[in-house]
């Protein structure tokens, strides 16, 4: 199996631009997980998804943070406008329901400059 | 709410020596609780959980846990360091009552290094 897949492995952007990030949980698993990581808040959860319903959003940041999941296979982060306050590590991870194991991508480093 | 707490940001060993890591949580039940690694540059990977049963739980690598609910503690522990343990350690605890799928809540990790 390949893992969770995320692309790209490293953005950077200017101040106002979309940026969308992409992640591919393993298969089988039904469940997904969208978090961000910075030095001074840690490792913070936005969202999750089960059979690509959308469960917990109360950890997105703002309207300008979205997520969506249009099948089992794929979802993407989405942030419009960005700001240089979005730059942080931002990871994907899957579970199939085996009360947390969650399986963790590579992760994508965000820089908005 | 449950809460997670890793005292300290960083602790330092020498190779061969014994590794202790804390981790208390706050849950108003008995939680599952969990260990997670990061290497440099990669994702969050399990070392090892705690559900049900056997309070001391092994995990990969040579670590252990021991989930002790007078003293709301999962302490990680390894007899002897090794370089390539250099790595953060996140504490996590989830709801059981939230059945799978349910979202963990991580500490704020600690880093470990290890002195040759």
């Amino acid at each position: 199996d390949a893992g969770v897949i995320q692309s790209p492995r490293h953005e950077v952007t200017e101040m106002g631009q979309e940026v969308t990030l992409r992640c591919k949980p393993i298969s089988g698993h039904n469940s997904l997980f969208w978090y961000r990581q910075t030095m001074m808040r840690g490792l913070e959860l936005l969202i999750y998804f089960n059979n690509n319903v959308p469960i917990d959003d109360s950890g997105m940041p703002e309207d300008r943070f979205s997520a969506k999941m249009p099948n089992a296979s794929f979802s993407t982060l989405k942030i419009q406008p960005s700001e240089p306050r979005d730059s942080a590590v931002y990871f994907c991870a899957s579970e199939r329901g085996s009360y947390n194991e969650q399986f963790f991508g590579p992760g994508t480093r965000l820089t908005v400059l | 709410a449950q809460s997670v707490t890793q005292l300290g940001s960083h602790v330092s060993v020498s190779e061969g020596a014994l590794v202790l890591l804390r981790c208390n949580y706050s849950s108003s039940v008995p939680p599952y609780l969990f260990w997670y690694v990061q290497y440099p540059n990669q994702g969050l990977q399990l070392l090892l959980k705690y559900t049900t049963g056997a309070t001391l739980v092994k995990g990969i690598n040579g670590f252990e846990a021991e989930f002790k609910k007078s003293e709301t503690s999962f302490h990680l522990t390894k007899p002897s360091a090794h370089m390539s343990d250099a790595a953060e350690y996140f504490c996590a605890v989830s709801d059981p009552r939230a059945g799978a799928n349910s979202k963990l809540t991580f500490g704020k990790g600690i880093t470990l290094s290890v002195r040759p």
